[in-house]
């Protein structure tokens, strides 16, 4: 199971939008609406920010959303705020009832 | 609260094997699959398998497949992770999370692989 593509970076300035995209194949990302993302901030666990492509957990700010166009999802953060700043990344469910993580997406707030 | 503390770290020789443990509280262990996640050093996220607590039923992610073992006691609400033949490319932080959305994460493991 080949990981799932995400861009290496993005950066954005405060107050700024960004979008991460997720690119999978239709064996996973493609075929299921099980995408979730994570913020990893350095030395701590991971966050989940956003579940099955487009939920928000309770707790995590509505300027997080998610989204799925075909083998593509996507996270936008809106309103760039500095702790905002992180690694992130997607998972998705497979066909092989495995998960698979892209290779992450080091968000850069200007 | 719901949380997942795992066991402390691990050195170990290069051929040996690994055990980390996950113990859950805060919502009954049987109802949420566990999964394992690891990070070298410089990298990404890397789903290992999953385990069922309930059934026992097992997933391993092919590139682990015969060198991995995950297991559960459910008297102690703990599960387990053990990695044999350990190489150094095996040295990294190792996690446990919950369910397959993984909302909740153990703090993590460090193993280090050194001869």
């Amino acid at each position: 199971q080949s990981a799932l593509t995400q861009p290496a970076s993005v950066s954005g300035s405060p107050g700024q939008s960004i979008t991460i995209s997720c690119t999978g194949t239709s064996s996973d990302v493609g075929g299921y609406s099980y995408v979730s993302w994570y913020q990893h901030h350095p030395g701590k666990a991971p966050k989940l920010v956003i579940y099955e492509v487009t939920n928000r957990p309770s707790g995590v700010s509505d300027r997080f959303s998610g989204s799925k166009s075909g083998n593509t999802a996507s996270l936008a953060i809106s309103g760039l705020q500095a702790e905002d700043e992180a690694d992130y990344y997607c998972t998705s469910y497979t066909s092989s009832s495995t998960l698979v993580f892209g290779g992450g997406t080091k968000l850069t707030v200007l | 609260q719901v949380q997942l503390v795992q066991s402390g770290a691990e050195v170990k020789k290069p051929g040996a094997s690994v055990k980390v443990s996950c113990k859950a509280s805060g919502y009954t262990f049987t109802d949420y699959y566990i999964h394992w996640v690891r990070q070298a050093p410089g990298q990404g996220l890397e789903w290992m398998g999953w385990i069922n607590p309930n059934s026992d039923d097992t997933n391993y992610a092919q590139k682990f497949q015969g060198r991995v073992t995950m297991s559960r006691d459910t008297s102690i609400n703990t599960a387990y992770m053990e990695l044999s033949r350990l190489e150094s490319d095996d040295t990294a932080m190792y996690y446990c999370a919950r369910d397959q959305w993984l909302d909740v994460w153990g703090q993590g493991t460090t193993v280090t692989v050194s001869s």
